[in-house]
């Protein structure tokens, strides 16, 4: 079946610590792939997205995600987290139709 | 910078009882979506719209839902009679084409169902 898969339910970083988020895909072919942060309370905001081209991204906030077709992966990284990147984190995926997929998310906790 | 904007940001309403969730698109954009998120759990597509039809819809929209443009800028979500599994955070999206389309997602509304 089509899914998402977002392995770790929480993760815990010091301040200034670098992070990454591990998103999985399983679909025939590469869909367009997407992260997003929710901040408690709010909506859900992009932070990056890879349709084609270079397989890593740059995205707002200073996250970054790579690409990787061999290992289905789009993990999101972040080399030096801020206690303000303390949320939830959502790995989605659009394959081929215009409803995206959103992954179970991951809780980010961040101490200083 | 355009945006998505929802109303109401929050509805407390009792079971049985119907309700419409409002959201305003961006002012280009033709193609429309709620999604759904009950608490602690992950986001899930509801629905689809684009040429004021039903584009797609999942399991979960079933005959109690349905969707609305009732003019150029709105586009509603109904539930004609609710349940407490329908207490939820509903957000709307919108984008500027379909497949393959980046989709930008209002602030949501949170529904509780007592």
């Amino acid at each position: 079946a089509q899914s998402v898969t977002q392995p770790d339910i929480h993760i815990t970083v010091s301040e200034g610590a670098s992070l990454e988020l591990r998103c999985n895909y399983s679909y025939g072919a590469t869909p367009y792939l997407f992260w997003y942060v929710q901040s408690p309370g709010q909506g859900l905001q992009l932070l990056l997205k890879y349709f084609s081209g270079d397989t890593l991204v740059q995205g707002i906030k200073g996250f970054e995600a790579e690409f990787k077709r061999s290992q289905s992966s789009f993990n999101l990284r972040k080399p030096s987290v801020h206690w303000s990147d303390a949320a939830e984190y959502f790995c989605a995926a659009l394959p081929n139709t215009d409803k995206l997929i959103f992954g179970t998310g991951t809780r980010l906790q961040v101490f200083p | 910078e355009p945006e998505v904007t929802q109303t109401p940001s929050h509805q407390v309403t009792q079971m049985g009882q119907e309700v419409i969730l409002r959201c305003v698109p961006i002012s280009n954009h033709l193609y429309f979506y709620w999604y759904r998120q009950i608490l602690g759990q992950k986001v899930e597509f509801l629905v689809s719209f684009y040429n004021n039809e039903i584009s797609e819809k999942s399991e979960i929209f079933d005959d109690q839902f349905s969707v609305e443009r009732p003019d150029g800028s709105n586009f509603t979500l109904k539930i004609r009679s609710t349940k407490l599994e329908d207490s939820a955070m509903y957000f709307c999206a919108s984008g500027t084409s379909g497949d393959y389309n980046e989709q930008f997602f209002g602030p949501g509304t949170r529904l509780t169902v007592l």
